[in-house]
């Protein structure tokens, strides 16, 4: 158990929907990341946050927005849903300032499927 | 190299075979390298951090060395056994662009 918490484990929903995954980190981590992993892909960075602000953004679609809350949870949000935003999001959570000198510990991820 | 490279892409071994594969990065703007260990419907699990050039890490029968130089990790696994069948995975931090990039794995597949 890494003591990152996704929620919900299993999305299936429409094309044109809008979803949001919920991420609670690790006790005591301000660093959260958010990757997708799409069918025969491997992992791609999408934003990461530290304490609430963001702090570097990967390959993230404008339909997508994410944030930190003052409890340190992130919520990523996916609208205008598309056949091709189906895939597994990962949210990662990490100690220290989040500067790449910490492993990152992984949630179990969300099984995004757009019908 | 321009991005994260990992080889061989798979790999088959018999128990007891020590085994090790290679994680390959630009070397400009390096700051760290992540080893992680994923087993299939699982997520990802941390093995090593590694920072500076010439560094050795171990974990059990896992260990890692690092040049930063000339862009290269390598994982080792010595004697390897069926509950080490997992992809490897390196992650590269850029300390400018403050992210990970992540190669696509090297599937280890441990025959008993």
């Amino acid at each position: 158990d890494s003591g990152v918490t996704q929620t919900p484990k299993h999305l299936i929903t429409a094309t044109g929907q809008r979803v949001t995954l919920r991420c609670s980190p690790r006790s005591g981590d301000l660093s959260v990341y958010w990757y997708q992993q799409s069918l025969d892909q491997g992992l791609q960075f999408l934003i990461q946050y530290y304490n609430g602000e963001e702090r570097a953004k990967g390959n993230i679609l404008e339909r997508f927005s994410a944030q930190q809350f003052p409890d340190l949870h992130s919520e990523l949000n996916l609208s205008s849903l598309e056949l091709g935003d189906s895939a597994l999001y990962f949210c990662a959570s990490s100690a220290g300032t989040g500067v790449g000198n910490q492993p990152q510990h992984f949630g179990d991820g969300t099984r995004l499927s757009i019908l | 190299i321009l991005n994260v490279e990992q080889s061989p892409q798979s790999l088959h071994v018999q128990e007891g075979d020590s085994t090790n594969f290679t994680c390959s990065f630009p070397s400009s703007n390096f700051y760290a390298l992540h080893w992680y260990r994923w087993e299939t419907a699982k997520s990802p699990e941390a093995l090593f951090v590694m920072t500076l050039n010439g560094d050795e890490k171990k974990k059990g029968r896992i260990s890692a060395t690092l040049n930063t130089k000339e862009g290269y990790s390598y994982l080792y696994i010595k004697g390897s056994q069926p509950e080490d069948s997992a992809t490897y995975l390196c992650g590269r931090w850029d300390t400018n662009a403050g992210k990970s990039t992540f190669g696509d794995g090297t599937t280890l597949t441990v025959k008993p």
